[in-house]
């Protein structure tokens, strides 16, 4: 069974860095999925942030390109996002997934909540 | 960026009854269509990809149509467990897009 569960500090001050790791069990990232990471900010919708895949290759948000960043670590199984620059609006509940090479998500963490306030 | 409206939002049905959640893209995204489902403090579940599709587990009552820029799903026989709000995503183009969400409630 594919598991993802996301990681990270839930509280980050305005202008810093949030960063999160997502750690799969029961697949090998490496094995053909893309992994990528979702916000949903409080009562509204879902946004696609960027997707990276095993080799390194990432597609990013065009509203969010400027700030996010994504890498991978096959060795441990994980997968990370930063996102610089922080500010009120970038709290979220901040979700990982793995992504099909067709664009959908058929597996998805738990999602954590951050918060971005001093 | 392709922007997606779901419509209505928020929708009273009875259990039992059909429900029909509709999504409509702001231009044609072929086939590639998926929607979710989502509880409150749960992870979205997928339902349907690729307009029609069923994902792995999905029970025969959700059904998806479409194609273009229209879209729906339809749940024929309303259960407890569907009471949730639903998500219609397109990925036929980067970046990714989701409509905003019908929240499905009980009436």
């Amino acid at each position: 069974q594919v598991q993802l569960q996301e990681s990270g500090p839930r509280l980050v001050k305005p202008s810093e860095t949030l960063s999160l790791t997502c750690t799969v069990s029961g697949y090998s990232i490496s094995s053909g999925y893309y992994w990528g990471w979702i916000r949903q900010f409080p009562g509204k919708g879902l946004e696609w942030i960027g997707s990276i895949y095993h080799s390194g290759n990432t597609y990013y948000n065009p509203s969010l390109k400027s700030r996010v960043a994504l890498s991978v670590d096959t060795s441990k199984n994980q997968f990370s996002l930063k996102l610089n620059s922080v500010t009120a609006a970038d709290t979220a509940v901040y979700y990982c997934a793995g992504i099909t090479t067709a664009g959908f998500s058929d597996y998805w963490g738990q999602g954590t909540l951050v918060t971005v306030s001093s | 960026e392709i922007v997606m409206a779901q419509s209505p939002a928020t929708l009273s049905v009875s259990p039992g009854e059909r429900a029909t959640l509709s999504c409509r893209a702001s231009q044609s995204v072929s086939s590639n269509l998926a929607w979710y489902q989502h509880k409150p403090g749960q992870a979205p579940r997928l339902l349907i990809y690729g307009t029609s599709t069923r994902a792995t587990g999905i029970p025969a009552r959700f059904s998806g149509s479409g194609s273009g820029t229209e879209f729906t799903v339809t749940i024929s026989s309303l259960q407890s467990e569907d009471f949730a709000v639903y998500y219609c995503q397109q990925y036929n183009n980067w970046p990714i897009t989701f409509g905003q969400g019908t929240r499905l409630e009980i009436k």
